[in-house]
């Protein structure tokens, strides 16, 4: 299975700034995706970060407010800019992976989440 | 617009009972769907279902996707403390997973 990193786990930001995540697999993976989680809710996709080329942004998410990198096929970065309260949330860094045995395929996993707190 | 609904959206049980959670879905171009558990952090893959009425199962987990009737059950048998968890179901389309909003089970000792 792909084991995902993130940093930071956590932090507390103050309105106005930018924070990065940064995201990183054990192995390579074809697929990269940024979700956020707000409290008591479920997940929704913010991007698929592609590599070598621009992200794939869903409706209502933008570049300007969530720039993403993905050098490389092992790493990708979220940027959370101008931060507001309404963006305290967990964002999860997901990859899909090799599933064991071999055969069984791919799936998709996450990240342990980065908990984002905006005063 | 492409969705999924679980329900119940929570639940409480006690030790021992079993549970069913149910997942519909609407999708365009549907490739699979997936059962996560999620406690207090990042979600854990539990199954894949990609063949209607082929019955995954892991230890007291088990799960069938009804293609036709677009819809998925999970069951727990025999829940435990530790079964308490939010539960997603997420479908696989377009190159992307779209999530319901969760099933939040509580099992009380």
């Amino acid at each position: 299975s792909a084991v995902i990193s993130q940093k930071p786990s956590r932090d507390i930001c103050q309105r106005g700034t930018s924070l990065t995540i940064q995201c990183q697999v054990d192995s390579q993976v074809t697929m990269m995706f940024w979700y956020r989680q707000q409290p008591g809710q479920s997940l929704t996709l913010i991007a698929t970060a592609n590599q070598g080329s621009e992200a794939t942004y869903e409706s209502g998410f933008v570049i300007d407010k969530f720039p993403i990198s993905r050098p490389n096929l092992t790493f990708s970065t979220l940027t959370v800019s101008n931060m507001s309260p309404e963006d305290s949330s967990i964002y999860l860094c997901s990859a899909w992976g090799q599933r064991e045995p071999v055969l069984a395929g791919e799936t998709q996993y996450f990240g342990p989440g980065t908990r984002l707190l905006v005063l | 617009e492409d969705k999924v609904v679980q329900s119940p959206l929570s639940l409480v049980v006690h030790e021992g009972d079993t549970v069913t959670l149910n997942c519909s879905y609407e999708v365009t171009n549907f490739r699979s769907l997936l059962w996560y558990k999620q406690e207090k952090k990042a979600p854990t893959f539990l199954f894949m279902l990609t063949s209607s009425g082929i019955e995954k199962k892991s230890g007291r987990l088990s799960s069938i996707l009804d293609k036709k009737e677009l819809f998925s059950i999970l069951n727990i048998t025999a829940t435990q403390t530790g079964d308490s968890a939010v539960y997603l179901c997420a479908v696989f389309e377009g190159g992307k997973l779209i999530f319901g909003q969760g099933t939040e089970l509580s099992v009380k000792p």
